[in-house]
């Protein structure tokens, strides 16, 4: 079944513990991409990636670091969490070239930095 | 970074009722987006809008493309309990997701269906 999957899917820590949410799809898509949720914010893009090794900024990097060593996996890190970091976390996927109407969206994690 | 103004912010509704919400922007897109997310879950693509004044419909949903190209509008009809859930709109600049045309998301219209 063609899915994007995130781990875990409940999270909670403490401020300044660094911590990983995976992502991988296996659907061979070239885009990546991380969005948060907020309660009257909407989905806001964190980071993206084009491709393997090629990753850039989205509207609200900061906080975040990203990796794209494989095509199917693009984990978002948290080096140190604050609590302003306490969201809802979904990873996308599409393929280079598709519209936006082809991207698909991971389950989501949620976050809770006490 | 922008966002699209998305109204109302919640609705609670009875079943059987009909639905509007909608999506306003101070930027131009050519494509609009309608997604649901039901709870637990990632956003699910409603409806595709590309085209100045087009009018889509996918069952029981109907979704317009603003003149201005400024706005969308998502119409449900006959609501019934497995609409809960909410909804976004979300525009992009293009027709195809370039690096950098990203897709910006309204802020969600949660619904509420009292059976």
């Amino acid at each position: 079944e063609a899915q994007v999957t995130q781990n875990p899917r409940y999270l909670i820590t403490v401020t300044g513990k660094k911590l990983t949410v995976t992502c991988s799809q296996n659907m061979n898509h070239e885009y990546m991409s991380w969005y948060r949720q907020d309660p009257g914010l909407g989905l806001r893009q964190i980071y993206y990636s084009m491709n393997v090794e090629v990753t850039d900024k989205g509207d609200v990097p900061e906080g975040y670091k990203v990796s794209r060593k494989e095509k199917r996996n693009f984990p978002l890190i948290l080096e140190s969490p604050s609590p302003n970091q306490t969201s809802l976390y979904f990873c996308a996927s599409r393929i280079a070239g598709s519209s936006y109407n082809e991207q698909f969206f991971g389950p989501g994690t949620r976050l809770t930095v006490l | 970074g922008q966002q699209l103004n998305q109204s109302p912010q919640s609705m609670f509704i009875q079943e059987g009722e009909d639905v509007s919400m909608n999506c306003t922007s101070s930027s131009i897109f050519n494509t609009w987006l309608w997604y649901k997310q039901d709870p637990g879950e990632g956003p699910v693509l409603l409806i595709a809008l590309y085209k100045a004044g087009e009018l889509t419909s996918n069952g029981r949903l109907t979704a317009q493309f603003g003149i201005t190209r400024k706005d969308s509008f998502l119409n449900i009809s006959a609501s019934i309990p497995s609409d809960v859930g909410i909804y976004f709109c979300a525009g992009q600049l293009n027709h195809y997701g370039g690096a950098t045309n990203k897709l910006i998301f309204g802020t969600g219209t949660l619904l509420a269906v009292q059976p």
